[in-house]
């Protein structure tokens, strides 16, 4: 299966931009990168996909390197809103897909 | 409609109840999921349908048991639980293979369950 590694925590402030990266070294030739965003007790959201270079969508722009054996999720300008626990995902296997320990993202004032 | 809808949201069950878990999506996707998730964890896949049909269990007791009566809702019965089964159960679809050729997930908002 596809396995992601990504930071477990990470601290910023309000205003500023903020970058996760994920690491998928087994990455498949047809797998996509999607970003999901969860909040407690609700189910995760999914923020953007990409393939390769750069996808820009209106909460967030994704990096991939031309390896893809790693990506960046860029948030610009967070706020205390943006707190949450961020997964990287790659592509599903025989109907599987796993989820990684993901990102805690805190954003203080 | 781009949502899936769970319900109940919360549930409260004794260990001798039987209960259900609904979950409904009118996309046309054509897979269905249900994960479980324990607080502070990732959710961990349980079941997965594909074109109504069971494809994956992933070691699930059997006190859980997964329906799909249509192309639509996805069933979870619940029997004779234990206190460590609560956390929140988690339904997706996705119209395609997840994370291939553009495809992924879309969550429901989840039922939190608690076992007494």
């Amino acid at each position: 299966l596809a396995k992601t590694t990504q930071p477990i925590s990470m601290d910023s402030y309000e205003g500023q931009e903020v970058n996760i990266t994920c690491s998928h070294n087994n990455i498949a030739t047809n797998d996509y990168i999607t970003w999901y965003q969860q909040f407690p007790s609700q189910g995760p959201r999914f923020i953007i996909q990409g393939y390769k270079t750069k996808v820009t969508n209106e909460v967030a722009s994704l990096f991939i390197p031309a390896d893809r054996k790693s990506s960046t999720l860029s948030l610009p300008r967070v706020s205390l809103s943006d707190t949450a626990v961020y997964y990287c995902l790659v592509g599903e296997r025989d109907d599987k897909i796993i989820f990684g320990k993901g990102t805690r993202l805190h954003i203080l004032p | 409609d781009t949502e899936v809808t769970q319900t109940p949201k919360h549930l409260v069950m004794g260990m001798t109840n039987k209960k259900s878990l609904k979950c409904e999506q009118h996309m046309g996707h054509r897979a269905m999921y249900w994960y479980k998730q324990k607080a502070k964890k990732p959710p961990e896949l349980m079941f997965v349908y594909s074109y109504e049909k069971l494809s994956i269990n992933e070691s699930v007791p059997s006190r859980f048991s997964p329906e799909c009566p249509n192309s639509s809702l996805l069933n979870l019965h619940l029997h004779a639980l234990q206190p460590e089964d609560s956390a929140l159960y988690l339904c997706a679809s996705s119209q395609g293979l997840v994370g291939r050729d553009g495809y992924g997930y879309t969550f429901g908002s989840g039922t939190r369950l608690t076992v007494v």
